[in-house]
């Protein structure tokens, strides 16, 4: 496609439940970003790839929460026992690679609800 | 710790008008600094990127400053117009250039 897929749209958990949510970046960008949106707030990081490396996760709030691309183009971010304050959006972005002029593509979320 | 600063409230301007945000940084010396625009329910849309050695950058109706010294930058938009309504966000790279940091964002609303 033309841009960055994410699905599904809209998820709502029982808490305790397992998730996995997906993304489809633009063909051919080797990074890949994940990002989680609170209400009112801006996107915060989670974690990074470049290709299929796992290059940073520092953002990942638990070790609930874990992040693979296995082969350098979908990636799937996946929460273990969803609890509340795992509610907002969570927003994926691709670009080519890094550089001084890097640009996020960013998809259009994930919102995750967990009741 | 690094921080950056916007407006929480929304900016209320009529049509014509030219809308001026603020994005202010603390601890950072960022080469580059870029700002998005977020519709509700969409992800945010890169708008602009403007480096450390630039002062200005102008592209269509905006317009971005970056003042290093200051640590500011402010994103006008010129002649607005009410599908300029959305919010704006700011954001640095933190380490290298593999991870942004967004600013919390301006809700911007132009009545006609």
């Amino acid at each position: 496609g033309a841009g960055v897929s994410q699905s599904p749209r809209y998820k709502v958990a029982k808490r305790g439940q397992d998730v996995a949510l997906r993304c489809d970046p633009i063909s051919g960008h080797v990074s890949l970003f994940w990002y989680q949106q609170a209400l009112g707030q801006g996107p915060e990081f989670l974690t990074y790839f470049q290709n299929e490396a796992q290059l940073d996760k520092s953002g990942l709030p638990s070790d609930r929460f874990f992040a693979e691309r296995p082969e350098g183009s979908v990636s799937t971010l996946k929460i273990q026992r969803t609890q509340q304050e795992d509610s907002a959006v969570y927003l994926c972005a691709s670009s080519l690679p890094s550089g001084p002029t890097t640009e996020a593509f960013f998809g259009q979320g994930t919102r995750l609800t967990v009741v | 710790s690094q921080k950056i600063e916007q407006n929480s409230e929304a900016l209320n301007i009529q049509e014509g008008k030219t809308a001026t945000l603020t994005c202010n940084y603390t601890n950072y010396s960022p080469a580059y600094l870029q700002w998005y625009r977020q519709d509700p329910g969409r992800g945010p849309v890169f708008l602009l990127l403007i480096r450390e050695n630039e002062k200005e950058k102008r592209k269509e109706r905006l317009k971005v400053t970056f003042d290093t010294t200051l640590k500011q930058s402010l994103f006008h938009i010129t002649a607005s117009q009410p599908a300029d309504s959305a919010t704006y966000l700011c954001a640095l790279p933190y380490t290298g250039f593999q991870k942004l940091v967004f600013g919390t964002g301006t809700r911007l609303l132009v009545s006609p």
